[in-house]
C-alpha cells in the first residue's frame, strides 16, 4: 500500500540553525500539508500546498517557515532560524483529490537545543 | 471553525464493541464529520467520514444522529492495536486542512 514517507525520523539542531524536513507524498496525490505536534499537545495545522503554491497557512507559519516542492516528488518544510519552541513532531500529509482523506507520514521529531 | 466535544478518555475490553461519542451542536449543513486516530508514536490515520447517513468501512462504523449534532464512532471488536487517540473533526467541503482537538484516548484491556 502506498504511504507518505518522511526523513529524517529525528533531527537535532542548535537554536538559530536552519533545518529542512523532507517528505515524499503518495505519488498521485495533489494536495500537500504540514502539521506539527508539540509533545503532549494537539496536532496543529501549519500549511497546505496545491498546484505549486501555498493555498492556506496558519498563524504559526510565519516568515521563518517555507515550503517547496522542488522536483515533483519531494515536499519540504524549511525553518530558517530554529527556536527552542520549534521542538515538535512534524507530520507531512497528502491527499489525492479535493474531497479525499488525508494520509499522514510517520513524522520527523525535531529537537532544538 | 465548528467545534467538537469528546470525552478525554475511554476504556474498553479486548474483543468488545466500543462506542466513541462526539458532540458537534454547531455543525453547519455542509460540514462533513471525519474521524482520525493516532496510534502511539505515529502520525494520524484516517478512519471514516460521513455527512448525513451512517457509514461502514473495514475499520469502523459511523452513526450520525438525525439532527447531525452528534455522532458515534463504533469499533465492532476492539483489539489491542486499536488503543489510540481518536479525533472527531468537522470539515467543510472546500476546506483542506484538518483542525484537531484533544480527542479521546482509548485504552483497550486484554
Amino acid at each position: 500500500e502506498p504511504e507518505v514517507t518522511q526523513t529524517p525520523s529525528h533531527q537535532v539542531t542548535q537554536m538559530g540553525q536552519e533545518v529542512i524536513l523532507r517528505c515524499v507524498p503518495i505519488s498521485n496525490h495533489l494536495y500537500f500539508y504540514w502539521y506539527r505536534q508539540i509533545l503532549g499537545q494537539k496536532v496543529e495545522f501549519l500549511v497546505s500546498f496545491y498546484n505549486n503554491e501555498i493555498s492556506e497557512k496558519s498563524e504559526i507559519f510565519d516568515d521563518q517557515f517555507s515550503v517547496e516542492r522542488p522536483d515533483g516528488s519531494n515536499f519540504t518544510l524549511k525553518i530558517r532560524s530554529t527556536k527552542l519552541e520549534d521542538s515538535a513532531m512534524y507530520f507531512c500529509a497528502s491527499r489525492e483529490g479535493e474531497f479525499s482523506e488525508q494520509y499522514f507520514g510517520p513524522g520527523t521529531r525535531l529537537t532544538v537545543t | 471553525d465548528a467545534k467538537t466535544t469528546q470525552p478525554n478518555s475511554m476504556e474498553s475490553n479486548e474483543e468488545e464493541p466500543v462506542h466513541l461519542p462526539c458532540n458537534h451542536s454547531t455543525i453547519s449543513g455542509t460540514d462533513y464529520i471525519h474521524w482520525y486516530r493516532q496510534l502511539p508514536s505515529q502520525g494520524p490515520e484516517y478512519v471514516i467520514h460521513g455527512l448525513t447517513s451512517n457509514v461502514n468501512n473495514r475499520m469502523a462504523s459511523l452513526a450520525i444522529a438525525e439532527d447531525r449534532k452528534s455522532s458515534t464512532l463504533i469499533l465492532h471488536r476492539a483489539t489491542l492495536r486499536d488503543a489510540a487517540v481518536y479525533y472527531c473533526i468537522l470539515k467543510g467541503r472546500s476546506q483542506g486542512n484538518l483542525i484537531f482537538g484533544k480527542g479521546t484516548k482509548l485504552s483497550v484491556k486484554p
